[in-house]
């Protein structure tokens, strides 16, 4: 079975300071992790994924993510959040044994402040 | 390079009638799936297309049925609805190595079903 839990269903901060976006999964098998950022009345988009190379996993709009496996984690960061960044994001576990089926969290929903 | 569409992007219906969602993949793209979204959820994955077969399936009723074309676009039919059918429904592509958990997925902008 697998799960994944976004810690934090709002996240607040200010503009040009750092994003953290929190989020744990479990699985029994490697997983592949992946952020989509979804932007009202639009469709989810891709940041970054992970697929089992290098651990820390560099995206688009300077957004990283780190797979630490010893804390089933994969938290999404950014060094300095713009107002474009306000939107839900997801946390995605896909296994690459059993089950591919993909699993979103419920989502964070990130909120920037002028 | 066309993403993917969705039609329609909104439809209101009444409980125990019938809709059909459309779908066009990204060119190029063999798979898609179907995805739930209820608000304030993420989405909950209903079943995936690829090549024309379902190879995967959620855990949805059967009164959720779809379709791939040999274009590789596909169709949701949902019977029977229920309120809690109301939701936006996302369409997602895939270049298609079936079942690849690695594979990113491409998703359309959805459809927002309200059932009355």
């Amino acid at each position: 079975a697998q799960s994944v839990t976004q810690l934090d269903s709002h996240v607040s901060v200010s503009e040009g300071t750092p994003v953290l976006l929190r989020c744990n999964y479990s699985s029994s098998y490697s997983p592949s992790l992946f952020w989509y950022v979804q932007h009202p009345n639009k469709g989810l988009q891709l940041l970054l994924k992970y697929t089992s190379a290098a651990t820390l996993v560099k995206g688009i709009n300077g957004f990283e993510a780190e797979f630490k496996k010893s804390e089933t984690s994969f938290h999404l960061t950014k060094p300095s959040a713009h107002m474009s960044d306000a939107a839900e994001y997801f946390c995605v576990v896909r296994l690459s044994g059993g089950s591919y089926i993909p699993t979103f969290g419920r989502g964070t929903s990130l909120i920037v402040h002028p | 390079e066309t993403g993917v569409t969705q039609s329609p992007t909104h439809l209101i219906k009444t409980r125990g009638q019938q809709v059909t969602l459309r779908c066009s993949s990204q060119s190029g793209h063999n798979t898609v799936s179907w995805y739930q979204q209820a608000l304030g959820q993420g989405p909950q994955f209903i079943f995936q297309y690829y090549r024309e077969e379902e190879n995967g399936r959620g855990n949805f009723p059967p009164r959720f049925s779809g379709l791939q074309f040999p274009n590789y676009s596909s169709e949701l039919n949902v019977n029977a609805l229920e309120l809690d059918d109301s939701a936006l429904y996302l369409c997602a592509s895939s270049p298609g190595t079936s079942g690849s958990h690695q594979e990113t997925q491409y998703f359309g902008p959805g459809t927002r079903l309200l059932v009355l």
